[in-house]
């Protein structure tokens, strides 16, 4: 069965970094885009970045924009997410969720992992 | 960017009623190529990760209930669960894929009257 697992989350500094994986199984990994989409604390969703199913495409929303970088590995099945400049308004649970269809920005997520809660706090 | 608004925010429905969940989208979300409206609804219960309902706005996702449906086109568009389970209590999304950033409503919090 299709499963996506995350890691890597925590309580950071505001200004430092941090690195999110998201670990897939059960599917064709290369095959799909893969996303991020975040949900602050009792808030609603915000898409944060997606990569194409090679990894040659990829878009960041405007708030992560410049701080934050999707990548993936497709031998190692994982995709990550790289966080810098943190802020306490990144303060979210991060999901890792695919894209139907192995299209890149013009299919709805069928598959959510669990989440990481990242924390931004002195 | 296309911003999506639900309406209402919250919703009380007594067991066994009708429910029903508006979304707009600033933009149309149909293709004009395949006539396909880019639009899907998930259901979110607390301490659980959103759940795929319906998308291509009236496709029902493999084993939803059938008291959920999907309708709208173009730039409305509505969720409706035809006689609500105590199960069904939950926050909806509306999200729209016709383009990057991809973006959802604000949510619509589902509870019993």
């Amino acid at each position: 069965q299709v499963q996506l697992v995350e890691s890597g989350g925590g309580v950071v500094q505001p200004g430092r970094s941090l690195r999110l994986s998201c670990a897939a199984s059960g599917f064709t990994f290369s095959h799909y885009a893969i996303h991020w989409v975040r949900q602050a604390p009792g808030q609603g969703l915000e898409w944060v970045a997606g990569v194409s199913y090679d990894g040659s495409n990829k878009d960041h929303a405007d708030s992560v924009e410049g701080r934050f970088s999707i990548s993936r590995d497709n031998s190692r099945n994982t995709l990550y997410l790289q966080m810098s400049s943190l802020r306490a308004e990144d303060t979210a649970m991060y999901y890792c969720v695919r894209e139907n269809e192995g299209g890149f920005g013009e299919y709805y997520f069928d598959y959510w992992g669990q989440g990481t809660l990242v924390t931004v706090s002195s | 960017d296309i911003v999506m608004t639900q309406s209402p925010d919250s919703l009380a429905v007594s067991l066994g009623e009708r429910a029903t969940i508006n979304c707009k989208s600033s933009q149309s979300v149909l293709h004009r190529s395949n006539k396909m409206n880019y639009l899907a609804w998930y259901q979110q219960k607390p301490g659980q990760p959103p759940n795929l309902l319906v998308y291509w706005a009236s496709a029902r996702e493999s084993g939803v209930p059938n008291r959920f449906s999907g309708s709208g086109s173009g730039t409305d568009f509505t969720l409706t669960i035809s006689s609500l389970q105590a199960e069904d209590v939950a926050v909806y999304y509306c999200h729209q894929y016709y383009s990057l950033p991809y973006s959802f409503g604000q949510g619509t919090r589902l509870e019993i009257k």
